[in-house]
């Protein structure tokens, strides 16, 4: 079946170290996002991208950093940089109709944790 | 100014309610628009996309207000099924790209 993966589903770290999240589409998606959802909040975007080698920031992406070097897949490193990483991480890609994005497809999310 | 705002409730509704939901957006030229439903530690899945022309699914009816910048979600004959967290996400052109924004969310609770 098509879909979007994420791993791990839960994650801990300790303070100062980087930690790096999967993220893995078959469904052929050009875009593919990266969200944080703190508790009680809605999603804030870090990352995007809508063709492979192209990123962009997003709203918070300081203490991230993220690489696309194939189509299929767009991990996410969470650096010491982070203040609070704290958080729940979600994943999305989405097919591109000419310059519009259509309906997200988002993975189970990843919960970190920092001890 | 928030890109997209929406009131975070808790909209509390008896079962057989009609309740209403709006979301604002702040960039004009925002193209396209959803709403999305979150349960409670999932992932949002879509719910319905926005036309301009307004669009019904079931019990639900999505509108769009170009003129004040507003969308809105409508639900009829509340579900105790349809207590969900309610994601308004708006499409944006950002320089060559395109910005895809949540809201907040409105916590929708249904009782019995």
């Amino acid at each position: 079946d098509g879909g979007i993966t994420q791993s791990p589903k839960y994650l801990f770290r300790k303070e100062g170290q980087n930690v790096t999240l999967s993220c893995e589409q078959n469904l052929n998606h050009d875009a593919m996002y990266w969200y944080r959802q703190d508790p009680g909040q809605g999603l804030r975007l870090i990352y995007y991208s809508q063709i492979v080698n192209d990123f962009q920031k997003g709203d918070i992406a300081e203490g991230y950093s993220v690489s696309r070097e194939k189509k299929e897949s767009f991990p996410l490193t969470v650096t010491s940089a982070q203040k609070n990483p704290t958080a729940f991480y979600l994943c999305a890609s989405s097919i591109m109709v000419g310059r519009l994005a259509g309906e997200l497809f988002f993975g189970e999310g990843s919960r970190l944790t920092v001890l | 100014r928030k890109e997209v705002e929406q009131d975070p409730g808790p909209f509390n509704v008896p079962e057989g309610a009609t309740v209403a939901f709006n979301c604002t957006y702040s960039n004009s030229a925002s193209q396209s628009f959803f709403w999305y439903r979150q349960d409670c530690r999932k992932e949002p899945k879509l719910l319905m996309s926005v036309y301009s022309s307004g669009n019904e699914d079931g019990r639900f009816t999505a509108q769009l207000n170009r003129a004040s910048q507003y969308i809105s979600l409508l639900i009829r004959d509340s579900k105790l099924s349809d207590s969900a967290t309610y994601l308004c996400v708006v499409n944006e052109r950002s320089g060559g790209y395109q910005k895809v924004t949540f809201g907040i969310g409105t916590k929708l609770q249904v009782i019995p």
